[in-house]
């Protein structure tokens, strides 16, 4: 079954403690990208990659790193979280294909919750 | 830049009815791309209908089909015959095509099924 997976699902931490969401596609998809979203705000991407080794910042970058060693994972990084890191967090990959019509592929999202 | 604005927060219908969803967007690209994604209390993002810019005829699936007004950037989504399981987060999405890969959301429309 082609599928985007995250992990964790729920995670409840606290503020300055290194973590890492997980991403992975089984599709073979070139293209991947993190949004997180918020009440009122819609969603909004973090980070984006067009393939192996090739990454670049989204709209609201700060607090994040990502990086893609693989093509099939996309992990997403909070180096020292803080508060308003909370939020609910979405991977999301599709074909990268110039010009597609390609629907991006959405993991089942990440109840992130700093205190 | 790209913006997508939903203007309508929230929105009822009763089953069996018709309702509209709104959504106007703005970008700078010649070949962009148009969607609609429903996000239900499960938190998934499904998608529901794609317009490809470069295509006058208005998509359609099933119940739902959308108004398509390139010129006034207007985006609708029209949901016929409406079902208790069409209540869910209405999002609207613009990317841009070429090398622009970024998909824009806007921040939603609630959308309320009354039995």
């Amino acid at each position: 079954e082609a599928q985007v997976t995250q992990n964790p699902r729920y995670l409840i931490t606290v503020t300055g403690k290194k973590l890492t969401v997980t991403c992975s596609q089984n599709m073979n998809h070139e293209y991947m990208s993190w949004y997180r979203q918020d009440p009122g705000l819609g969603l909004r991407q973090i980070y984006y990659s067009m393939n192996v080794e090739v990454t670049d910042k989204g709209d609201v970058p700060e607090g994040y790193k990502v990086s893609r060693k693989e093509k099939r994972n996309f992990p997403l990084i909070l180096e020292s979280p803080s508060p308003n890191q909370t939020s609910l967090y979405f991977c999301a990959s599709r074909k990268g294909t110039p010009g597609g019509n390609q629907p991006q592929h959405f993991g089942d999202g990440t109840r992130l919750s700093i205190l | 830049a790209q913006t997508v604005t939903q203007s309508q927060p929230e929105m009822s219908v009763q089953e069996a009815e018709t309702v509209t969803l709104s959504c106007t967007y703005d970008t700078s690209e010649s070949d962009y791309y148009l969607f609609w994604y429903k996000q239900p209390p499960s938190r998934q993002m499904i998608l529901v209908i794609r317009q490809e810019a470069y295509k006058q005829q208005n998509a359609t699936e099933n119940r739902f089909s959308v108004n398509f007004q390139k010129a006034a950037k207007s985006f609708s989504l029209k949901i016929s015959d409406s079902q208790l399981g069409d209540a869910a987060m209405y999002f609207c999405a613009c990317r841009g095509g070429g090398s622009n890969y970024k998909l824009t959301f806007g921040k939603g429309t609630l959308l309320t099924v009354n039995p």
